[in-house]
């Protein structure tokens, strides 16, 4: 089944509004990372958190290892920030990130 | 800080035909180095990963016939797409780490359309 679970599949805001996105994984990570992909499709990476809580501008990620899921929070969202969010987890030393499927997110004026 | 570059960012290529795509890693060191495909519709499917001095490793459904890599450095990486057909459009993105750390840094991609 699918290693990395994304939730929800879109998102639609208002701007201003905060947004909260979730990913499951099945197995254990080792380095848990949170992508932007924008509509013209290029990523960038926006945190790296295996545990823990994380904190950059508008975004804030908590990394529950244990219980196999993160998240992103990103507070007072704006137009810009529309795009896809996506999870990418890697297990052990392989460099290999699994994908999510991604968040569509859309934050209108 | 870390930069991958990623060279063309559009390609159009005829169906049959093939078509290269590159990788340059500046601000470290890139010791592994991971090539993607994200199809439309789908999530990103890793094609290989190649790692400097070692053997490069397909995964099931990608071949070396059909993908071959090149990694001859660390701050440089290929990858062709020979016999290109309809089912090989999409985003091509290339992810770069160094030796120590379990992250990798991405490219913008190469968007690949075959007619």
């Amino acid at each position: 089944g699918q290693q990395v679970q994304q939730s929800p599949a879109s998102l639609v805001l208002q701007e201003g509004e905060n947004a909260e996105l979730q990913c499951n994984f099945s197995s254990t990570a080792t380095q848990l990372q949170w992508f932007y992909q924008s509509p013209g499709g290029s990523l960038v990476s926006l945190l790296s958190n295996p545990s823990g809580t994380k904190h950059t501008g508008r975004l804030t990620s908590t990394t529950v290892t244990k219980e196999r899921r993160s998240s992103l929070h990103i507070s007072s969202s704006q137009t810009t920030d529309s795009g896809t969010y996506l999870c990418a987890k890697t297990s052990g030393g392989n460099y290999k990130p699994t994908f999510g499927k991604g968040t569509s997110l859309v934050v209108h004026p | 800080g870390a930069l991958v570059y990623q060279y063309p960012r559009r390609t159009i290529c005829k169906s049959g035909t093939s078509m290269r795509m590159e990788c340059q890693a500046v601000g470290f060191q890139a010791t592994s180095v991971a090539w993607y495909r994200q199809s439309p519709q789908k999530t990103f499917e890793l094609i290989a990963l190649s790692t400097v001095n070692s053997a490069i490793k397909y995964e099931q459904n990608f071949t070396q016939e059909k993908f071959p890599i090149s990694h001859p450095n660390l701050s440089f990486s290929s990858m062709t797409v020979l016999n290109a057909y309809l089912e090989d459009r999409g985003l091509y993105l290339c992810g770069a780490g160094p030796a120590g750390q379990n992250t990798l840094y991405f490219g913008a991609g190469t968007r690949l359309s075959v007619l």
